[in-house]
């Protein structure tokens, strides 16, 4: 089992329809929790980071983590066809140690 | 968020030759970076990690001897391939952290292709 547990996709919604993102994970030990956007042949871009359970919003984009559930999940509102990318979830123990990523959501909106 | 930039962005070399990549944190101080590979449509390989001032940490299954890392300043780490061969044509991309490792921060990529 990975620690980190990702759909990969493809997913294919219609501008403006509200997007779902998740991911589970195993490791108790993760506290910090991040999700990227990447476009094809660039780098990740960090688009959320939560430490605490609860709700975190920052415009269109709003990340959940569920701590008790070992579940995270990241809401797009209003979807448009530039959210069109592949998301990444990401967590870590904090300390020296490493980031775990999961395989990374392609995720497609149409006009 | 912070910025890191990666360069080059792309490069060709010749089979045989040694090519390097630089990661630089330009508005804070790197305390960790990670270096990772990428395959067409795939999620991140990491390689290796590099704490300021420490030899790198490379993960089981990547040869030391031929991706060396370098950190030897806050806001700087390189990659050099040596003795490159066309199965090493990937996407390579550089991250950076501060201490403790809580959010990091990725540079471009560098897209290698040894002919």
């Amino acid at each position: 089992q990975k620690e980190v547990e990702q759909d990969p996709g493809p997913l294919s919604v219609p501008e403006g329809a509200i997007v779902s993102l998740n991911c589970t994970y195993s490791n108790s030990a993760f506290q910090y929790f991040m999700w990227y956007r990447q476009y094809s042949r660039k780098g990740p871009e960090l688009l959320m980071y939560t430490y605490s359970s609860g709700n975190k919003e920052d415009g269109r984009f709003t990340a959940q983590v569920d701590k008790s559930s070992k579940y995270i999940s990241l809401f797009i509102r209003d979807s448009q066809p530039s959210d069109s990318a592949t998301y990444l979830c990401a967590m870590t123990t904090g300390g020296y140690n490493k980031l775990i990523f999961g395989a990374g959501t392609r995720l497609a909106v149409h006009p | 968020g912070a910025v890191v930039s990666q360069h080059p962005s792309r490069v060709i070399c010749k089979s045989g030759t040694s090519v390097k990549i630089e990661c630089r944190s330009l508005d804070f101080q790197a305390t960790t970076m990670f270096w990772y590979r990428q395959f067409p449509k795939q999620s991140l390989m990491l390689m290796a990690t590099s704490n300021e001032g420490s030899k790198a940490t490379y993960e089981q299954g990547v040869e030391k001897d031929k991706f060396l890392i370098n950190h030897a300043s806050l806001t700087l780490s390189t990659l050099t391939v040596t003795s490159a061969h066309p199965e090493d044509s990937s996407f390579y991309i550089c991250s950076a952290s501060g201490q403790p490792v809580t959010e990091a921060f990725f540079g471009q990529g560098t897209r290698l292709t040894v002919v």
